[in-house]
């Protein structure tokens, strides 16, 4: 599975838009971008994925770049409950379905 | 909506205690995970079933660590003895069937684990 690279942490003001990016070079064809978040003390929770084309759904959008390297995931109106961290994982579609997780982009939404 | 149950949800052992955690996934799931999260990481696959079978167990630590789910429904993970490294959340997931690319996990609220 390819890698992913995160920034450490981000701010953001509640009743913002939050733009969470989210770095995979080395990504092929057949793998798929999966954003899941974690709020504190809790288990990861699903947000979105996508293969090429941009995705939307009642949580967040992501953008994937033409050349599939990056992607952003967009919380387009951010809450004081959206502070979590923000995990970025790309999974082959053959892959047995195991998330590789890595450290992640802690978001502090801030009052 | 139906969720993935974990139990309990916090267990406090002393060092070379045997500790199990129990897990029941979504109703129909066939595939099951159990992850390790220590403080401060990302969660780290422990062991996959799909039904009763063990799918991947690669990085379960086999001298301590068991696991089983005999009717292919709920499973439970087990550490004996347990060490002060062992110290971690561990996460269930279940999801519809591996081989359904765009199906999803769903996470537990998982069992936060103290060795002292």
């Amino acid at each position: 599975d390819a890698k992913t690279t995160q920034p450490t942490s981000m701010d953001c003001a509640e009743g913002r838009a939050a733009n969470l990016p989210c770095n995979h070079s080395t990504i092929s064809g057949n793998e798929y971008v999966y954003w899941y978040r974690q709020i504190h003390s809790q288990g990861p929770q699903y947000i979105i994925h996508g293969l090429k084309n941009n995705e939307t759904n009642e949580m967040a959008s992501l953008i994937i770049t033409e050349d599939r390297k990056s992607s952003t995931l967009i919380l387009p109106h951010a809450t004081l409950r959206d502070t979590a961290v923000y995990y970025c994982i790309v999974t082959k579609s053959s892959n047995t379905g195991k998330l590789i997780f890595g450290q992640g982009t802690t978001l502090q939404v801030k009052p | 909506e139906a969720e993935v149950a974990q139990s309990p949800r916090y267990k406090i052992t002393e060092k070379s205690q045997a500790v199990a955690f129990w897990c029941d996934p979504i109703s129909g799931h066939a595939t099951l995970y159990w992850y390790r999260q220590i403080l401060g990481q990302g969660p780290e696959l422990l062991v996959q079933f799909q039904d009763e079978s063990v799918v991947d167990d690669s990085q379960l630590p086999k001298d301590r660590f068991s696991a089983e789910r005999l009717k292919g429904v709920d499973s439970t993970l087990k550490i004996q003895p347990a060490e002060l490294g062992d110290s971690a959340m561990y996460l269930c997931a279940s999801r519809t069937h591996w081989g359904k690319v765009t199906d999803t996990q769903y996470f537990g609220p998982g069992t936060r684990l103290t060795v002292l």
